[in-house]
């Protein structure tokens, strides 16, 4: 059964910090480019980072360029996304899918990360 | 950036009736378009790839259509399942961005 499992979630100060993680299973997790995909509270969808298959090519949405960090460890079938610097319009469900040439599936059920003093 | 804009915003129809929904493109995508389902409290699921291939495990009810800038996805005949949010999204220029929605609800 393919599995999807975000953990890392929270709430969080602005200007704070957490890190996402995502695990996967039944599925070639080192095969596929992995992304994460954030929803704000009652919104739409927003690519927000992806990752290719080896770690050597990523690419951000130009508002978290700079503060946030995606990275993967193949052996641990594992993504993971460093958040740093947050801010209130950061606050979303944070969702992890794999990339197949540009269409995201599967997904991951999502973590709730909310920024807010 | 490409917007997608969706329309209708939202579609009220009776189970057994057909949907259609629009995705419209500020500029050419080719046929580099998905189409996604999300239900309240669940992550999106993808219908469609490509414009018109469907994914596995998705019923034929389901199809998409369309090239360049103007996609529809049908929804032939309404199941009480149907009943969600539909997103389009297009994967032919960075950065991928989605449309906002087109909410099908029973009416």
């Amino acid at each position: 059964e393919v599995q999807m499992v975000e953990s890392g979630g929270g709430l969080v100060q602005p200007g704070g910090s957490l890190r996402l993680s995502c695990a996967a299973s039944g599925f070639s997790f080192s095969s596929y480019w992995m992304t994460w995909i954030r929803q704000a509270p009652g919104k739409g969808l927003e690519w927000v980072a992806n990752i290719r298959q080896d770690g050597n090519e990523i690419h951000y949405v130009d508002s978290v360029k700079g503060r946030f960090t995606i990275s993967r460890d193949n052996a641990k079938n594992s993504l993971f996304l460093q958040m740093n610097s947050l801010r209130a319009e950061d606050t979303a469900v944070y969702y992890c899918a794999g990339d197949h040439k540009g269409t995201f599936d599967p997904w991951g059920q999502g973590t709730l990360v909310t920024v807010s003093s | 950036e490409i917007v997608l804009t969706q329309s209708p915003g939202t579609l009220s129809l009776s189970p057994g009736e057909r949907a259609t929904l629009s995705c419209r493109a500020s500029q050419s995508v080719g046929s580099n378009l998905a189409w996604y389902q999300q239900k309240p409290g669940q992550a999106p699921r993808l219908l469609t790839s490509g414009a018109s291939s469907r994914a596995i495990g998705i019923p034929d009810r389901f199809s998409g259509s369309g090239s360049g800038t103007d996609f529809t996805l049908t929804i032939s005949r309404l199941e009480p399942e149907d009943f969600a949010v539909y997103y389009c999204q297009q994967f032919g220029s960075s950065p991928r961005t989605f449309g906002q929605g087109t909410k099908v609800e029973i009416k």
